[in-house]
């Protein structure tokens, strides 16, 4: 079965400094990966994927991500932080399932992003 | 602009009663979702619909019901069987099968039992 590991539940980085944001996954099949942001009381916005492509992805707002298939991982970065980049973010792992073609979305934990003046 | 509408954006429960959460799309998606947020676990799945008429159960179906009259709606009701109610609910549409598309979320309904 499909999983997401999000190894920190809060980061703190200092304005301009750089964000990491570590997701590991287990995956029986060729995953896709995502990574969304939510900001309080918001729906969950897309940053970036990874389906099968190229292995860095860049996404919205200056965020990028990197597959890793030796190491299972999928980390979030970006070089700079913002203010406005406080929030929680979702790593998600596409979940195939053969008995009906379809897919479902298996959500980490998420990890709250605190940017310090 | 194309999106997706949930409402209320606040809804408050009593003891016993069954209320239903709007979620509307003009995405023209044929697959809808609904998730369950509480602090510190995520997301998780509730129902599913990948097309009119025909829904499947999600991880934590039980005390939820749902409907899928029309391409564009997919209506929520909690039901007086479901005994923690109280959490943010999440409505969740993509177009083909979302493996590759990702998936346009609403902006949540917030339900509290009194």
């Amino acid at each position: 079965a499909q999983s997401v590991t999000q190894l920190d539940s809060h980061v703190s980085v200092s304005e301009g400094t750089p964000v990491l944001l570590r997701c590991n996954y287990s995956s029986s099949y060729s995953p896709s990966l995502f990574w969304y942001v939510q900001h309080p009381n918001k729906g969950l916005q897309l940053l970036l994927k990874y389906t099968s492509a190229a292995t860095l992805v860049k996404g919205i707002n200056g965020f990028e991500a990197e597959f890793k298939k030796s190491e299972t991982s999928f980390h979030l970065t970006k070089p700079s932080a913002h203010m406005s980049d406080a929030a929680e973010y979702f790593c998600v792992v596409s979940d195939p399932s053969r008995s009906s073609g379809t897919y479902k979305y298996i959500f980490g934990t998420g990890t709250r992003l605190k940017v310090l003046a | 602009d194309g999106g997706i509408t949930q409402s209320p954006k606040y809804l408050f429960r009593k003891e016993g009663q069954n209320v239903t959460l709007s979620c509307e799309q003009n995405l023209n998606h044929d697959a809808m979702y609904w998730y369950r947020q509480d602090p510190g676990q995520g997301l998780r799945l509730i129902y599913y619909s990948q097309i009119v008429n025909d829904f499947q159960k999600g991880d934590i179906a039980e005390g939820y019901s749902v409907s899928r009259e029309k391409k564009e709606s997919f209506p929520l009701t909690v039901t007086s069987a479901q005994k923690n109610p109280t959490a943010f609910y999440l409505c969740a549409s993509t177009t083909g099968t979302g493996l590759n598309y990702g998936y346009t979320f609403g902006s949540g309904t917030r339900l509290t039992v009194v």
